[in-house]
């Protein structure tokens, strides 16, 4: 199975203040055909189904805020958030689909500091 | 507006077995993948098996394997998860979720809000 693993467990970031959330998998998530890596992360907030934020790594989901960003290099993935918001706070999880069993990370805590 | 919402959840006793089920509206029901993703109380996420758009390719994690069985019903935008022999560490908030594709190739873009299945004596 791959496994992903997310670092920090938790993170406190001040309002308009950046916030970033690292993500690495065990082996490469690559998918050939079309070069794309096959991560997403995922927002939850307290009491809610998780809402997918990115995906490919790197492309945004229609209607999340361009203050979300996805980076990528090899096997380290990244979740950038620009200009903290009061919304944003939470757990973020990133994921890999590109083979099953599909895998999460343990998830990131985001809170206001 | 995508609409996923499930049912079936509950108390149970360690070796019986439940049906959850997972009513999906607002879209092409057989134009997606659909999952069953779980969290136990606390924890993080776990997807538990997806099934195709035609019901041809299944999969499952480890943990649920020979246990739990999906299914789907395109007449009926309805999505199905067989669980057998439940343990207690099967005790979680099961989401129902929406494929991107037609294949189990992700990812989830929409997820129903859940139903919780306690497996206790």
């Amino acid at each position: 199975d791959i496994v992903m693993t997310q670092s920090p467990d938790s993170l406190a970031v001040s309002l308009g203040e950046r916030a970033t959330i690292s993500c690495k998998s065990s082996q490469s998530v690559l998918y050939n055909s079309n070069k794309r890596n096959f991560v997403s992360w995922y927002h939850q907030k307290p009491g809610q189904p998780p809402k997918l934020l990115i995906y490919w790594a790197s492309t945004r989901q229609p209607g999340v805020p361009e203050r979300f960003s996805g980076g990528e290099s090899g096997t380290d993935f990244t979740l950038t958030i620009n200009s903290l918001q009061p919304e944003d706070v939470g757990v973020y999880y990133c994921q890999q689909y590109l083979s099953t069993p599909w895998t999460f990370g343990q998830g990131t805590k985001v809170e206001i500091k | 507006e995508v609409r996923l919402v499930e049912s079936g959840g509950g108390l149970i006793q360690p070796g019986r077995s439940l049906r959850l089920a997972c009513a999906a509206s607002g879209f092409t029901f057989e134009d997606h993948a659909m999952h069953w993703v779980r969290q136990r109380p606390g924890k993080g996420l776990e997807w538990v098996s997806g099934i195709t758009w035609g019901s041809g390719e299944k999969e499952y994690a480890d943990s649920v394997e020979g246990r739990f069985t999906i299914s789907r019903d395109n007449a009926k935008n309805s999505l199905y998860l067989q669980m057998n022999s439940l343990r207690p560490e099967d005790t979680a908030l099961y989401y129902c979720a929406r494929d991107n594709t037609v294949a189990v190739a992700g990812p989830i873009d929409h997820w129903g809000q859940g139903t919780l299945v306690i497996v206790s004596s």
